[in-house]
Parts: structure tokens; C-alpha cells; sequence
């Protein structure tokens, strides 16, 4: 089956406008991640859904980020205004249950922004 | 405030050696602790993953190690090869939510 699908791979905005980056889990995982990557990082968490609910959202750096899945399958990343601090790979994961249960997170490509 | 931490940086060997890679966290309360694979421009694949009841995970060439006393996790590698160069990053789970908190991952070069 496919594993998570992150889209656009790249994208390159100007200061100041807003961006929406699209992840689509693996069908049926429960659980969805989105995590920030700086160049020659690791990975750092951004938020968190089990299903629909939006149960953690504290990695958020600025309420500039919002994040949503509405029917608890596809979510979107939005970044309202952007500055160049926010140029990073954002890395899309989705589990298959809810809490922790020795259950892996699965990892899509990641959305390259590049704010200019 | 958990810290993970990956000593070396990088590391360079020849093909045919074992990789012994590190990891260090600050607090001993983990559920989980993870380790991935991250090729160049791609997403991270998970290789192992330990649950806090246990000491290690085997698969294949690959065996890592959890003290949870001590803090440390350790990931061997056994009889590299080229195909093994990536960067790999470990990472705990420190809740029940599921969420990681990774170190900055050790670059491998495996030469052949």
C-alpha cells in the first residue's frame, strides 16, 4: 500500500505570504504527526492529531502555524505570513494507534519551504 | 527538559567494518525509543524500535541496545556496506502521545 504522501516536495515563497502544506497518512492510521527539520537537524514536533482532534500543538512556534484534519485523514499545515525563519523541511508521520503501543511512525518525504 | 544527544557527528569507515552509533537522553522516563534512517532529501524510515520494558531489538545486521538507568541506546551495524551510508537518528518517545524527541542524528559513510 502507499505510505504517506506529503505534497508539494518543494516550495518557494516571499517573506510575508502564506503557505499550506498538504500530508496524506497511511489509510486507517489513527495517529498524525507534523515535525520541523532545520538543515542538519533532527527532526523537532510541531503538533499532534489523533484522528480529527488536534490532542497536542505545543511544538507550534508562533501562532503564525495553524494545523487541521477536519475528517481525520488528510491535514494541512498552514503558515500565515511567512519569514525566513520558517525555512526548514516539514516532515509529515502517522502511526497506526492512538497512544504509544510500541508502534512506529511512518514518515513521508517532507515539504521543502523556502522562504525568500 | 529532555536532551537527546548523537555522539559522533559523523563518522566514516571502510566496508566490511561494524558501526557502533550512540545516543544519550537526559531523562530516564521514556516509553519508547526509536531509531531511523534519513537518506539524502527523503523522509526518515524507522529501523528498530525499543519499548522501555526492553534491552534490545535485532533485525538483520542491525541490533540496538536500551539502559534506560543510564540513559543510553546504542545501534550496531553489523558487516557494513555502501548501501548503509545515511544519516541516523535516534529518538525517544517521552509520553504516552507518541510524539519523538530526536538527537541530531550521526552522517555514516561507509567506503568501499
Amino acid at each position: 500500500g502507499a505510505g504517506v504522501s506529503q505534497s508539494p516536495r518543494y516550495k518557494v515563497a516571499k517573506r510575508g505570504q502564506d503557505v499550506a502544506l498538504r500530508c496524506d497518512p497511511i489509510s486507517g492510521h489513527v495517529s498524525l504527526f507534523w515535525y520541523q527539520q532545520a538543515l542538519g537537524q533532527g527532526p523537532e514536533f510541531l503538533t499532534y492529531f489523533q484522528n480529527e482532534a488536534q490532542l497536542d500543538k505545543s511544538g507550534l512556534p508562533s501562532d503564525r502555524f495553524f494545523a487541521e484534519r477536519p475528517e481525520g485523514s488528510v491535514s494541512t499545515l498552514k503558515i500565515q505570513r511567512t519569514q525566513q525563519e520558517d525555512s526548514a523541511v516539514y516532515l509529515c508521520a502517522s502511526s497506526l494507534r492512538g497512544a504509544s503501543g510500541g508502534q512506529p511512525q511512518h514518515f513521508g518525504d517532507g515539504t521543502r519551504l523556502s522562504i525568500l | 527538559k529532555q536532551e537527546v544527544t548523537q555522539i559522533p557527528a559523523a563518522l566514516s569507515v571502510p566496508e566490511g567494518e561494524n558501526l557502533v552509533l550512540n545516543c544519550s537522553f537526559t531523562d530516564s522516563a521514556i516509553y519508547n525509543l526509536q531509531w531511523f534512517r534519513q537518506d539524502p532529501g527523503k523522509g526518515l524510515t524507522s529501523l528498530l524500535l525499543i519499548q522501555s520494558s526492553q534491552r534490545e531489538q535485532t533485525s538483520g545486521r542491525l541490533n540496538a541496545s536500551l539502559d534506560k538507568s543510564s540513559g543510553r541506546s546504542t545501534l550496531y551495524i553489523a558487516a557494513s556496506q555502501p548501501g548503509d551510508s545515511a544519516t541516523y537518528l535516534c529518538a525517544v518517545e517521552p509520553d504516552s502521545w507518541g510524539k519523538l524527541q530526536f538527537g541530531a542524528g550521526t552522517q555514516v559513510v561507509v567506503t568501499p
